[in-house]
C-alpha cells in the first residue's frame, strides 16, 4: 500500500532540536526521503536514506530509520528561523514513484 | 546547473475552460514527472515520462488531463475542461537516472485556481 503519515504541525524554539516523525507502509521501499517546501517554492530534497541503513547524518540533519516499525524520523539540530517550512516524508514505490505524506509544518519561534 | 523551469507561475481560470502548463527539465535528465499538490496534501504523481515514452499514467484522469513530451525534452500538461477540484499546484520534476534513487529535482510549480 501507499500511505505515508506524519504529524501536521511542530513548533520549536530557535536553537533547540526539531524531530519530525513519519510512518510508511511499503516494506519494499528502497529509498526514503525528506523534502522541504518553503512558501511559494517547489520541493527541495533535503536528504535520503537507503533502506538497508538505520542512520544517516548530514551536517545538522540526522535521519533515523526503523525498518521493522516502518518509522522514519528527521532531526534538525540547532533549529534556525530559516528552517521554518513544510517537511515532507516520502517513500519510493516500485523504485521510481514517490508517495508523500501530507507534510509537517515546522514553525521556529524566537 | 539551471533548475527545472515551469510556466506560468499562476493561472486563474473558470470551470470548464482549458489550461496548459509547460515544463523544461534539467538538461540531460531523461525522466520527467508531473505531480499534483492539493492544498494541505503531499504531492501525488500524475504521469511519468522516460524520454518521450510514458512509464506510469495510472493516476492521470484521462478524461480531462493529457500530457506529452515531444522530443524527450520539454513537456506540457493540459486540462480540458477544468473542474473546481483541479485547483492545485502542478509540480514538474526531473531526474538524471532511472530509478531516481537519489531523489529528483522539482520546479517551483504552477498554481492553478479554478473558479
Amino acid at each position: 500500500g501507499e500511505d505515508v503519515e506524519q504529524s501536521l504541525f511542530l513548533s520549536v524554539r530557535e536553537g533547540d532540536s526539531s524531530v519530525i516523525n513519519c510512518t510508511y507502509t511499503d516494506s519494499s521501499s528502497t529509498y526514503l526521503y525528506w523534502y522541504k517546501q518553503e512558501p511559494g517554492a517547489g520541493l527541495q530534497l533535503l536528504t535520503y536514506i537507503f533502506s538497508n541503513m538505520d542512520m544517516k547524518q548530514d551536517q545538522r540533519l540526522t535521519v533515523l530509520l526503523n525498518k521493522k516499525d516502518k518509522h522514519l524520523s528527521l532531526r534538525i539540530a540547532d533549529t534556525q528561523t530559516g528552517d521554518s517550512a513544510i517537511y515532507f516524508c516520502a517513500e519510493s514505490i516500485n523504485d521510481y514513484k514517490l508517495s508523500f505524506g501530507a507534510g509537517t509544518t515546522v514553525t521556529v519561534r524566537a | 546547473e539551471a533548475g527545472v523551469a515551469q510556466s506560468p507561475r499562476y493561472k486563474i481560470i473558470e470551470k470548464r475552460q482549458s489550461v496548459a502548463f509547460w515544463c523544461n527539465p534539467i538538461s540531460g535528465h531523461a525522466t520527467l514527472y508531473w505531480y499534483q499538490q492539493i492544498l494541505g496534501q503531499g504531492p501525488k504523481l500524475l504521469i511519468q515520462f522516460q524520454n518521450n515514452g510514458v512509464v506510469d499514467d495510472s493516476q492521470l484522469p484521462k478524461d480531462r488531463f493529457s500530457a506529452e513530451r515531444l522530443k524527450g525534452v520539454d513537456s506540457t500538461l493540459k486540462i480540458q475542461p477544468a473542474k473546481l477540484e483541479d485547483s492545485a499546484v502542478y509540480l514538474c520534476a526531473s531526474s538524471l537516472v532511472f530509478p531516481p534513487g537519489h531523489g529528483y529535482t522539482f520546479g517551483s510549480g504552477t498554481r492553478l485556481t479554478v473558479v
